[in-house]
């Protein structure tokens, strides 16, 4: 079975333009989330979506937004780019349905580097 | 709110040799603990979990037992290889809300020398 897979891999972008990040997740899996990984330090939450509604976001300012569409794939738009959005983006699926007792399981991740 | 606290690193270990890396919590709740390990330019895996007081989660000869009087998760394992060189990551979920994320420890790098 395929995991999560997240496109692009690799995106280079300058100061003050948009990115739009993608996420599938795996088959039957009904919520997505996003986690930021500056370089050193662990996964950061942004945002949890199940069944195209937000569950939660993290501190994060406006210039992050999200959505899910009814195939449970998901993006993650930053606009407003700053160099310190330099990151590894990673998407996590899991099924929705244990809450917190569920396993994120995570995609490889979007390597962003900004000018 | 949650917080994760992992030993200071990097750690570096001659094969075969014992492992322990340290990881305490703080969360409302009763938290799921995990610990997620990440291979150089890769996403995070699931290395283990575990969802109550007491429980033990073991995967690939990785331990670690959830402790609630001490707030402790830490991972052990008997004898290294030199391909569990990674950077290993102690995460926490608790339901707080509608959401179930995972709040995650700065990580530690663990290099497994010959």
């Amino acid at each position: 079975d395929a995991g999560v897979t997240q496109s692009p891999t690799h995106l280079i972008k300058t100061r003050g333009q948009q990115v739009t990040l993608r996420c599938s997740p795996i088959s039957g899996h009904k919520s997505v989330s996003w986690y930021q990984q500056v370089l050193g330090q662990g996964p950061q939450f942004i945002f949890q979506y199940y069944e195209k509604e937000e569950r939660g976001r993290g501190n994060f300012p406006d210039r992050f937004s999200a959505r899910q569409f009814p195939n449970y794939s998901s993006e993650l738009n930053v606009n407003a780019l700053l160099l310190g959005d330099s990151a590894l983006y990673l998407c996590a699926s899991s099924s929705g349905t244990e809450m917190y007792q569920e396993t994120q399981y995570f995609g490889p991740g979007t390597r962003l580097l900004v000018l | 709110g949650n917080s994760v606290t992992q030993m200071e690193g990097p750690v570096t270990l001659s094969e075969e040799a014992f492992l322990t890396i340290n990881c305490t919590y703080t969360a409302t709740g009763y938290p799921s603990l995990f610990w997620y390990v990440q291979y150089p330019g890769e996403g995070l895996q699931l290395l283990l979990k575990a969802t109550k007081a007491d429980d033990k989660g073991s995967n690939k000869g990785f331990e670690a037992t959830y402790r609630k009087e001490t707030t402790s998760f830490h991972l052990e394992k008997g004898s290294v290889q030199v391909s569990d060189s990674a950077v290993y990551f102690c995460a926490l979920s608790s339901y707080t809300g509608a959401n179930s994320k995972l709040t995650f420890g700065k990580g530690i790098t663990l290099s497994v020398r010959p």
